[in-house]
């Protein structure tokens, strides 16, 4: 199993529409998760953090389910300039390496 | 947030050649590099970690006589593909890890793109 899994997509959506992300993870020990931004041939951004209650910034949204090793990611009112590919992370242990899911893509028209 | 550089941005090479790829904390100190690969479609994955002054630990897999990481100061860390072949043809990124002031965080490079013909 991988150590962190992502429906890759794409995700084709309208502008204005809201689209959902999932993730999941293997490790239960993971302490630290975080959604990045990933545009064509560039390097991973981060989008934002995660938390276990929960966070939202803008419109964009993100749960943890520890229970479940879940991790979600809401966008809402979807923009032209969100078409990316959005990675879930997972840091086992502060100080250790980063460990990314392979990635959803997303494409949104106008 | 912190800034962390790669260079080259991009690289041509030919087969049986080396390549070295150079990542640099600009405005902070990197007590740890993170070394990561990239192929299309695919997600990123952990080469090795390296800790200023001390031998890299690279993940299972990753030959360390074929990638050969150097992190000899707290700014600086390099990746040399060693006899690159073109199945060595991928993103190479790298992140940095230290205290920028506002915390331990990992902040990537924007990557090196090498084409092995």
């Amino acid at each position: 199993r991988k150590e962190v899994e992502q429906d890759p997509g794409p995700f084709n959506v309208p502008e204005g529409a809201t689209v959902a992300f999932n993730c999941t993870y293997s490790n239960s020990a993971s302490q630290s998760f975080f959604w990045y931004r990933q545009d064509c041939r560039k390097e991973p951004k981060l989008l934002m953090s995660v938390y276990s209650s929960g966070n939202e910034d803008g419109r964009f949204t993100a749960q943890l389910n520890r229970a479940s090793q879940y991790i979600s990611l809401l966008i809402r009112d979807s923009k032209l300039s969100d078409s990316a590919t959005y990675l879930c992370v997972v840091n086992a242990q502060a100080g250790t390496a980063l460990i990314f899911g392979k990635g959803t893509t997303l494409s949104v028209s106008s | 947030g912190a800034v962390v550089s790669q260079h080259p941005s991009r690289v041509i090479c030919k087969s049986g050649t080396s390549v070295k790829i150079e990542c640099r904390s600009l405005d902070f100190q990197a007590t740890t590099m993170f070394w990561y690969r990239q192929f299309p479609k695919q997600s990123l994955m952990l080469m090795a970690t390296s800790n200023e002054g001390s031998k890299a630990t690279y993940e299972q897999g990753v030959e360390k006589d074929k990638f050969l990481i150097n992190h000899a100061s707290l700014t600086l860390s390099t990746l040399t593909v060693t006899s690159a072949h073109p199945e060595d043809s991928s993103f190479y990124i790298c992140s940095a890890r230290g205290d920028t002031g506002t915390g331990y965080e990992q902040y990537f490079g924007p990557g090196t793109r090498l084409t092995v013909t």
